[in-house]
């Protein structure tokens, strides 16, 4: 069974830092792998999704990488602002061939950027 | 532009009762899903769908039941509502590998708490 796993659970840092959140899973057999950002009360925003094949992806001041081996991946935040606090929340999804077709969710980093 | 709609918004039942939670999408996704949030749980599947008249079980399809008659909307019962059913309840979409081999992300809604007393 896929198990999903995100280091910290929890993060507070200053304005202006760079930060990496780190999230890894115990199947390497995946298709691809998602990051979301969660506002309280509110849905799940899509940030970045990277392909089994692609080793990393970027949008704007983001930038994940999979390293699909080891089973890790990391999402890497320039310029802090504490307009980027929420949850950061990591899913990867199976490749076909057995087993349910969805999402397996890390349970996420709560992050707080500090004005 | 909606994407993907979540009604309602907020709900409260009683034990025992039953009701739909609603989910629909304008973006021509032929797959969709349902997952539940609950605290220190994170998301699990409930079912999902990959086209029109096909459902299948995800993690924890105990207490619930799907149909997919059109591609636009995937709804979600509750036959009889129970305590341990209480959560916030997400749906989501995306092209299948037919519809794009470069990527499928997941668009969610912004989902449905509800409260089972």
């Amino acid at each position: 069974k896929q198990e999903v796993t995100q280091i910290p659970a929890a993060l507070s840092v200053p304005e202006g830092e760079n930060l990496v959140l780190n999230c890894s899973f115990t199947d390497s057999a995946i298709y691809n792998l998602q990051w979301f950002r969660q506002d309280p009360g509110k849905g799940l925003t899509s940030l970045l999704l990277i392909q089994s094949s692609q080793r990393e992806q970027t949008s704007g001041r983001l930038n994940a990488s999979l390293d699909k081996s080891s089973g890790r991946s990391t999402l890497y935040i320039a310029a802090s602002q504490p307009g980027d606090s929420a949850t950061y929340l990591c899913a990867v999804r199976r490749r076909e061939g057995g087993g349910a077709d969805g999402l397996t969710f890390g349970k996420g980093t709560h992050l707080i950027i500090q004005p | 532009n909606a994407g993907v709609t979540q009604t309602p918004k907020f709900q409260v039942l009683k034990t025992g009762q039953s009701m739909t939670l609603q989910c629909a999408q304008d973006m021509n996704h032929e797959y969709m899903s349902w997952y539940r949030q609950d605290p220190g749980m994170g998301l699990r599947l409930i079912h999902y769908s990959v086209g029109a008249g096909i459902t299948d079980q995800g993690e924890v399809p105990n207490g619930y039941n799907v149909s997919r008659s059109t591609t636009e909307d995937f709804p979600l019962r509750l036959l009889s509502a129970a305590p341990s059913q209480t959560s916030v309840y997400f749906c989501a979409s995306s092209r299948t590998f037919r519809q794009d081999r470069l990527g499928q992300p997941q668009h969610f809604g912004d989902g449905t708490r509800l409260s089972i007393l």
